[in-house]
């Protein structure tokens, strides 16, 4: 299986600009995607393929990345982003990783 | 607009049967790939497998294989899971998702409980 690594929380303040990492245990290419999950509902697919931006999502998320080391920024961050972040890829039969957990001060 | 709904959750058994549907609306279901997804309570997911768009192909991950299985009624616009010999670590909730590679839509998902 490939392993995503995701570090498993952050808080920073409203307006700053916040990246969240993933690292694959091998190369995904760009099969790499993004999604947000709040509490008691169910995931949003926030980027695909990398750095695609789903329709209907704000143009404060992005992503990059290739290979092992993958990054969705959010610039400014709003509290409603409040959430846990999942990368999954797709190169391999699909993994997910852990998440992070994104607190607003 | 699209939707999924999955039913068919709840308490079961050790060792037990169960199958888990999802009606979906909103799309031509016949054109997508569909894949089911869990999600542990200490919300850990887990690729389950999909299906191709026509039913003729599916996959899954591999320590699931052998007692789940992925089925699909383009004519009722309904996935199915049927799983097998149960455990307790199939305690999750079990999403439907549209796509093949990401999944941009997902079911509010229903809870499964494998517990004697």
């Amino acid at each position: 299986d490939t392993v995503l690594t995701q570090s498993p929380a952050l808080a920073v303040s409203p307006g700053e600009r916040v990246t969240i990492s993933c690292r694959a245990s091998e190369s995904v290419s760009t099969g790499m995607h993004w999604y947000q999950q709040k509490p008691g509902q169910q995931p949003k697919l926030l980027i695909y393929g990398a750095s695609n931006l789903e329709s209907g999502v704000p143009a404060r998320f992005s992503g990059s990345g290739s290979g092992t080391d993958f990054t969705l920024t959010i610039d400014p961050v709003e509290a409603d982003d409040t959430a846990t972040y999942f990368c999954q890829q797709s190169w391999n039969d699909p993994t997910f990783g852990g998440g992070t957990k994104l607190e607003l001060k | 607009e699209v939707q999924l709904v999955e039913s068919g959750g709840g308490l079961v058994q050790p060792g037990a049967s169960l199958k888990l549907s999802c009606v979906a609306s909103g799309f031509t279901f016949s054109d997508y790939w569909m894949s089911w997804v869990r999600q542990t309570p200490g919300k850990t997911m887990e690729w389950i497998g999909d299906i191709k768009y026509d039913g003729s192909y599916t996959n899954y991950a591999p320590s699931l294989k052998n007692r789940f299985t992925i089925s699909r009624d383009n004519a009722k616009s309904t996935l199915y899971l049927q799983m097998s010999n149960v455990r307790s670590e199939d305690t999750a909730t079990y999403y439907c998702t549209r796509g093949y590679g990401s999944y941009d839509y997902w079911g509010q998902g229903v809870m499964v409980t494998v517990s004697s």
